[in-house]
């Protein structure tokens, strides 16, 4: 079973606030991804890593910003939330050359 | 680039009837291709996957074969539970280079009726 966590899993806040969203893992995978999903289920890759300080953006634009300062840590920071960010996202990572990622439990976020 | 288009749902069957989600792909290169299912509330699990061309992936009761001439993957099952409501997503990764970026079809919602 897959060791990934995020937290928190559910979020609400008001517009303009500074939010963080947490991702850990403890299977030591040097490779970590964040997803959006809009509420028509469809997933966007919005993030990516595949090591400790390298990150890139994904295919779909975000105003978000991430960092990778620990292998185990993935953590997503929005400056200023808006509610065209009110959506469910997703981390993932995997390890190597192996193509399966392992997936957390999302963080579903409301913007009010 | 890469792409993958799946039946749109969303799909209900009632319990033990045989499932079928459509799923095809375009890729540059030579693809490994994966179902990964999303129930209720949860984040995705992999269900299963191949790497090449006529593999069959197979887990929980679920299959799908890896067809290169149709560029295909259909997700099958012979006898559906109500257990295995969910959203299932058809995915790919293009193995060439050093790309472990997955692409995503939009998912299928399955409901299983008792």
């Amino acid at each position: 079973e897959a060791d990934i966590y995020q937290t928190p899993r559910y979020l609400v806040i008001g517009t303009g606030k500074k939010i963080t969203l947490e991702c850990s893992q403890t299977m030591g995978h040097d490779k970590m991804y964040w997803y959006q999903q809009d509420p028509g289920m469809e997933l966007h890759l919005i993030h990516y890593s595949y090591g400790v300080n390298s990150t890139e953006k994904g295919d779909l634009s975000s105003e978000s910003t991430v960092s990778r300062i620990r292998t185990e840590h993935f953590p997503l920071t929005l400056e200023s939330a808006r509610p065209s960010h009110t959506s469910q996202y997703l981390c993932a990572s995997s390890a190597g050359f192996s193509t399966e990622q392992y997936f957390g439990p999302g963080t579903r976020l409301t913007v009010t | 680039g890469n792409s993958v288009t799946q039946m749109e749902g969303p799909v209900t069957l009632s319990e033990e009837a045989f499932l079928t989600i459509n799923c095809t792909y375009t890729a540059t290169g030579y693809p490994s291709l994966f179902w990964y299912v999303q129930y209720p509330g949860e984040g995705l699990q992999l269900l299963l996957k191949a790497t090449k061309a006529d593999d069959k992936g197979s887990n929980k009761g679920f299959e799908a074969t890896y067809r290169k001439e149709t560029t295909s993957f259909h997700l099958e099952k012979g006898s559906v539970q109500v257990s295995d409501s969910a959203v299932y997503f058809c995915a790919l990764i293009d193995s060439g280079g050093s790309n472990y970026k997955l692409t995503f079809g939009k998912g299928t919602l399955l409901t299983v009726n008792p």
